[in-house]
C-alpha cells in the first residue's frame, strides 16, 4: 500500500538557517505529492504540491522537487523565520476513490532568534 | 479562496453521548473527508465521500458514521462517545484530483 515517511522532529533552527525536511514515499502508479503546514491551533494549509516527476513546487520561499528515482519530496527553505515555526506534513495522493491522501506523521519545526 | 468551516472549535462530551461534528464547504467540491489527528500518529482517515449520499470507509471507521445529504455538508457522528475518541477532528474537501482544503479542526474531549 501507499506510505509516507518523514524525518522525526522536532527540528530546531536559528533564524536565517537553511531548512531541509526529508520525505520519502512508497506508492503504486504516479502519485501527486503535497506539503501541508499546520500552525498552532489551526487546521492544515496547503503549502505546495507537485503532480509529476521532476516538477518543483514552491510557495513562500519553500521548495520541493518530485524525485521519482529516489521516491522523495524533500522540503527546503533557504532562510527560515520565527514565523515558520509549525508542523509540516508530507502527503501523497493517488487517483481513484476521491483522491484520498496518505500523510506522514508530521515534523515539528521550531525556529529561534 | 476555499472556505471549510467546522461547527465547533472545542467540544466536551460525556461517555455514551451521541456527538455530531458538522463540516461545510463553500466551493462546490464533490469530495469531502473526515480525519482524526493524534500526537505521534499524524492524520488518519475516518470516512470520505465523493458525492451526495455516497460514503466510503477510511482507515479507522470503527465507532463512527457519516452523513452527506447535501453537497456542501458532511457530518461525522459518534454514536456513543468513548474516551478513546478524544482527539482533534479535521474536515477537508477537494475538487477532483486537486489538493485537499482543511477546516480549522474541532478538539473533542470525551470525559
Amino acid at each position: 500500500g501507499n506510505s509516507v515517511t518523514q524525518m522525526e522532529g522536532p527540528v530546531t533552527l536559528s533564524e536565517e538557517a537553511f531548512l531541509t525536511i526529508n520525505c520519502t514515499y512508497t506508492a503504486t502508479g504516479y502519485p501527486s505529492l503535497f506539503w501541508y503546514v499546520q500552525y498552532p491551533g489551526e487546521g492544515l494549509q496547503l503549502l505546495l504540491k507537485a503532480t509529476k516527476a521532476d516538477d518543483k513546487g514552491s510557495n513562500k520561499g519553500f521548495e520541493a522537487t518530485y524525485r521519482k528515482e529516489t521516491t522523495s519530496f524533500h522540503l527546503e527553505k533557504g532562510s527560515v523565520q520565527v514565523s515558520d515555526s509549525a508542523v509540516y506534513f508530507c502527503a501523497l495522493g493517488t487517483t481513484g476513490g476521491g483522491n484520498k491522501l496518505t500523510f506522514g506523521t508530521g515534523t515539528q519545526l521550531k525556529v529561534e532568534l | 479562496d476555499v472556505k471549510v468551516t467546522q461547527s465547533s472549535r472545542y467540544l466536551v462530551k460525556r461517555t455514551g453521548e451521541k456527538v455530531f461534528l458538522e463540516c461545510v464547504q463553500d466551493m462546490d467540491h464533490e469530495n469531502m473527508f473526515w480525519y482524526r489527528q493524534d500526537p505521534g500518529l499524524g492524520l488518519r482517515l475516518i470516512y470520505f465521500s465523493y458525492d451526495v449520499k455516497m460514503k466510503e470507509k477510511g482507515d479507522i471507521p470503527e465507532g463512527y458514521s457519516v452523513s452527506r445529504e447535501k453537497k456542501e455538508r458532511f457530518s461525522l457522528i459518534l454514536e456513543s462517545a468513548s474516551t478513546n475518541q478524544t482527539s482533534m477532528y479535521l474536515c477537508a474537501s477537494s475538487l477532483g484530483l486537486s489538493a485537499q482544503y482543511f477546516g480549522p479542526g474541532t478538539r473533542l474531549t470525551v470525559t
